[in-house]
């Protein structure tokens, strides 16, 4: 499984977008891309996930280059409620791997 | 996606003591899997739970300190056994269907005194 890196912590203020960079350079062919949210004292959440260019859903957008070796995970405009940790994950989504998680990057919106 | 409970939400054991955390999916899922989680630090997996034999574990986790049961496809329990307060955590249970992603209960949080 391929070895991810994020920022530990970012700061940002409500109606900024954020935008959340994740680094894998050792990523496989056919690995996926896929971010999780969690909030203190629940399970982590599937936000999005991707294997290139670009994939929007109503929550995010996730942005990968053309080389796969990084994602960013764009928010926009966010609120208090988007505090939480993110997670992101690199792995092979078709054969039921195992789903194993960085350290994460903490994210703290200010009003 | 599907809906994992996890019993109980939380509990606070007697050192020596053995917890017993069950997971109930509410329907099939092809793998679960079980997690630690200390405050503040990111999940770290114990073990894949299989259905009909025995758990595979990650490195630094053993069964005889987390036995694992999966009779079925939609439950699995974890056991800590022998608890001393180094076991104090959340842990987590987790599912996923394939081609899926993985979806995760609420945790359960113990504290060993």
């Amino acid at each position: 499984l391929a070895k991810t890196t994020q920022p530990i912590s970012m700061d940002s203020y409500e109606g900024q977008e954020v935008n959340i960079t994740c680094s894998h350079n050792n990523i496989a062919t056919n690995d996926y891309i896929t971010w999780y949210q969690q909030f203190p004292s629940q399970g982590p959440r599937f936000i999005i996930q991707g294997y290139k260019t670009k994939v929007t859903n109503e929550v995010a957008s996730l942005f990968i280059p053309a080389d796969r070796k990084s994602s960013t995970l764009s928010l926009p405009r966010v609120s208090l409620s988007d505090t939480a940790v993110y997670y992101c994950l690199v792995g092979d989504s078709n054969g039921g791997f195992k789903t194993i998680f960085g350290a994460g990057t903490r994210l703290f919106v200010k009003a | 996606s599907a809906v994992i409970s996890q019993k109980p939400s939380r509990d606070i054991c007697q050192r020596g003591t053995s917890l017993t955390i069950q997971c109930q999916v509410d329907s099939q899922v092809t793998m679960m899997f079980w997690y630690r989680q200390q405050p503040g630090q990111s999940l770290t997996l114990i073990a894949t739970a299989n259905q009909g034999s025995e758990a595979t574990y990650e490195s630094g986790f053993v069964i005889d300190k987390f036995p694992i049961s999966r009779p079925n496809l939609t439950f699995s329990t974890l056991t800590v056994s022998n608890m001393s307060p180094e076991d104090s955590s959340i842990y987590l249970c987790s599912g996923r269907v394939l081609n899926t992603e993985a979806f995760f209960g609420q945790g359960t949080r113990l504290t060993v005194v």
